[in-house]
This record gives structure tokens, C-alpha cells and sequence, in this order.
């Protein structure tokens, strides 16, 4: 019974080129977040997918950042152009179809260093 | 705009005392509160949580207390134990997101 899946578990970039993370959530589960955690900081909320539907990106930076949970295969976030300020642990939640207690399941997280 | 605080950045206990760590909220949308625990490298791990009904939940050694007319929560932890040292977010849930304190370190001493 896997958790919930995040690869890779540390990716450098360099300024400018892209970066992409990705999130297997847990069996039976169709709801996904993605939460970031900037050093000595808690978790911001960033967005909330469905399987093909954007639920609430109000997190979301306006520019270079973008979401998406496929039909098929894992979720992915696009950092596009990453500058310094994108280096943080980005992390992923999965919670099933019909959950009582508002209770999410986190990965591992992704640690994104930006040279 | 911080909805939900930790004012407290860490917490010394003496192992078998209690551990109290306390959060407070500004967001009266909010219809549940939990507590997640998370060690270095890791991801959050839930704890317990409750229902904006509610002012008491227990789970063993873990109660969350809720006190809506002073938008203050609580995680009573007894009797404390080293393998609880780590850091406790709490957060609110709202229409799916959860919105998270800046968190307590928590250091239980043999």
C-alpha cells in the first residue's frame, strides 16, 4: 500500500532552465494539492487538482508555474524559467474521492536548489 | 494576510510531561483543524484533527482542543516521549486546502 510518490526527491537547476516535478498520489485517491515550503517557513497552499480539472490555483505564482493532473499518469508542476526565489521543498498531498476529515496524505517532497 | 498562527517557534519538555502547542486563527471559514507532525526530509505526517463543531478530539496520547470564541486551538501531548521531537504545523481546512501555521519545534528530553 504506497503513499503518496514524489520524484525526484532533490533536482538542481540552474537559473533560467526549467523544472519539473512530479506526484503519484495514493491508490484511490482523485484529489491532489501541491504546497511549497520556503526555508524557516510553513507550507503555502499553491493548487488543488482533480484528475484533468484545476480545482482552486489561487496559490499559484501568475507566471511560471503551472499545474496539471492527467487522465492517466502523475501529476506534474512546471516551474518554467526558475529563478533563486523558486528554491524551496515542494510538496505533494493526495486525499480520496469522499474524505471526512479534511485529512490530506503528503509525499516525501521535492528539495529544488536553484545555482 | 497569516490566517493561522503558531506564536510559539519551539518547545522544551521534560520526557512523561505534557506537551501543550497552541495555534490561533483568524479565518472563521475554516470547518475542520489538524495537526501534522514533520521530521527533517521529510513530508508531513497526520496526527489528529477536528471539526469545527467540535471542542475536544482524542486519538491516545494526542487531544486537540477547540475554543472558537477565541479562534485558539491546542495539541495536548501526554505523557511526551522523545520520538515526538519534531516540528507540529497546525492548519486549517477551507473548500479542500489546508492553510498551515509557521510551525513549533518540539524537543523532548530524556
Amino acid at each position: 500500500n504506497a503513499g503518496v510518490m514524489q520524484n525526484p526527491r532533490h533536482l538542481v537547476r540552474r537559473r533560467g532552465q526549467e523544472a519539473r516535478l512530479r506526484c503519484s498520489p495514493m491508490k484511490g485517491h482523485s484529489h491532489v494539492y501541491w504546497y511549497r515550503q520556503l526555508p524557516e517557513e510553513g507550507l503555502k497552499f499553491m493548487v488543488y487538482l482533480q484528475k484533468e480539472n484545476i480545482i482552486d490555483e489561487s496559490g499559484m505564482p501568475k507566471e511560471r508555474f503551472s499545474a496539471e493532473f492527467p487522465k492517466e499518469g502523475p501529476s506534474i508542476l512546471r516551474i518554467q524559467q526558475v529563478v533563486r526565489g523558486d528554491s524551496a521543498a515542494y510538496f505533494c498531498a493526495s486525499s480520496p474521492e469522499r474524505y471526512v476529515r479534511n485529512e490530506q496524505f503528503f509525499g516525501p517532497g521535492t528539495r529544488l536548489t536553484v545555482l | 494576510d497569516q490566517q493561522v498562527k503558531q506564536n510559539s517557534p519551539s518547545l522544551s519538555v521534560q520526557e512523561g510531561r505534557i506537551s501543550i502547542l497552541n495555534c490561533d486563527y483568524t479565518n472563521s471559514m475554516f470547518d475542520y483543524f489538524l495537526w501534522y507532525k514533520k521530521y527533517p526530509a521529510e513530508g508531513p505526517t497526520f496526527l489528529i484533527s477536528i471539526s469545527s463543531i467540535k471542542d475536544k478530539n482524542e486519538d491516545g496520547r494526542f487531544t486537540v482542543f477547540l475554543n472558537k470564541s477565541a479562534k485558539h486551538l491546542s495539541l495536548h501531548i501526554v505523557p511526551s516521549q522523545p520520538g515526538d521531537s519534531a516540528v507540529y504545523f497546525c492548519a486549517g481546512a477551507s473548500r479542500g486546502k489546508l492553510i498551515f501555521g509557521q510551525g513549533t519545534e518540539l524537543s523532548v528530553k530524556p
